[in-house]
């Protein structure tokens, strides 16, 4: 069993639909949960960053972190074209700086 | 923007030659990593520096080596470059251990 698993998609909506995305994983010790926005030949930029358990919301985005299901989400409210990127999420020990990654989910926003 | 520029952007090389990809940082990072990102892999940490002249292996580190000279320098390495190096390596920073990494825009090696 990989450590992290993200279905890789591709996942189209259509422009103002909610986008959905989640990670599950495996590693129980697991605590710092990040998701990254990658545009095509871009680094991947922090979206999300948020410790232990329950929600986080910035403007249109929400992340959720469920320990117990060892599951984490993240919501895209109002979804825009702009948001069409690779979808990263990433978590790691507390204590340790090493990054766990899944390997993306690429998301279309169609007009 | 965390400040970071990583030079060159693209490099093509042969199988055999040495590289050394550049990270460059202005806003005095302690932590810095290189990782590099394949298609079916996702990223992987292949060293990283936890202060000048201090650094430590990551899970692909085999044919990397690193160096730390300065703050705001972090150099990778492959001293023989093979076909299986070829890829996307990017370099990120981070303030402390847990704190958010941020990364740079990535270079391009593609080892023929």
């Amino acid at each position: 069993q990989k450590e992290v698993e993200q279905d890789p998609g591709p996942l189209s909506v259509p422009e103002g639909a909610i986008v959905s995305l989640n990670c599950t994983y495996s590693n129980s010790a697991f605590q710092y949960f990040m998701w990254y926005r990658q545009y095509s030949r871009k680094g991947p930029e922090l979206l999300m960053y948020t410790y232990s358990s329950g929600n986080k919301e910035d403007g249109r985005f929400t992340a959720q972190v469920d320990k117990s299901s060892k599951y984490i989400s993240l919501f895209i409210r109002d979804s825009q074209p702009s948001d069409s990127a690779t979808y990263l999420c990433a978590m790691s020990e507390r204590g340790n700086n090493r990054l766990a990654f899944g390997k993306g989910n690429q998301v279309v926003v169609i007009p | 923007d965390a400040g970071i520029t990583q030079s060159p952007r693209h490099k093509v090389t042969e199988t055999g030659t040495p590289v050394t990809l550049r990270c460059h940082q202005t806003e005095n990072h302690r932590y810095m990593y290189w990782y590099r990102q394949d298609p079916g892999h996702g990223l992987r940490l292949i060293h990283y520096s936890y202060g000048v002249k201090d650094t430590d292996k990551g899970e692909v580190s085999d044919g990397y080596s690193v160096s730390r000279s300065k703050t705001e320098d972090f150099l990778l390495t492959l001293e023989s470059a093979t076909s299986s190096q070829t890829s996307v390596y990017f370099c990120a920073v981070s303030g402390g251990i847990n704190q958010p990494q941020h990364f740079g825009d990535g270079t391009r090696l593609s080892i023929l």
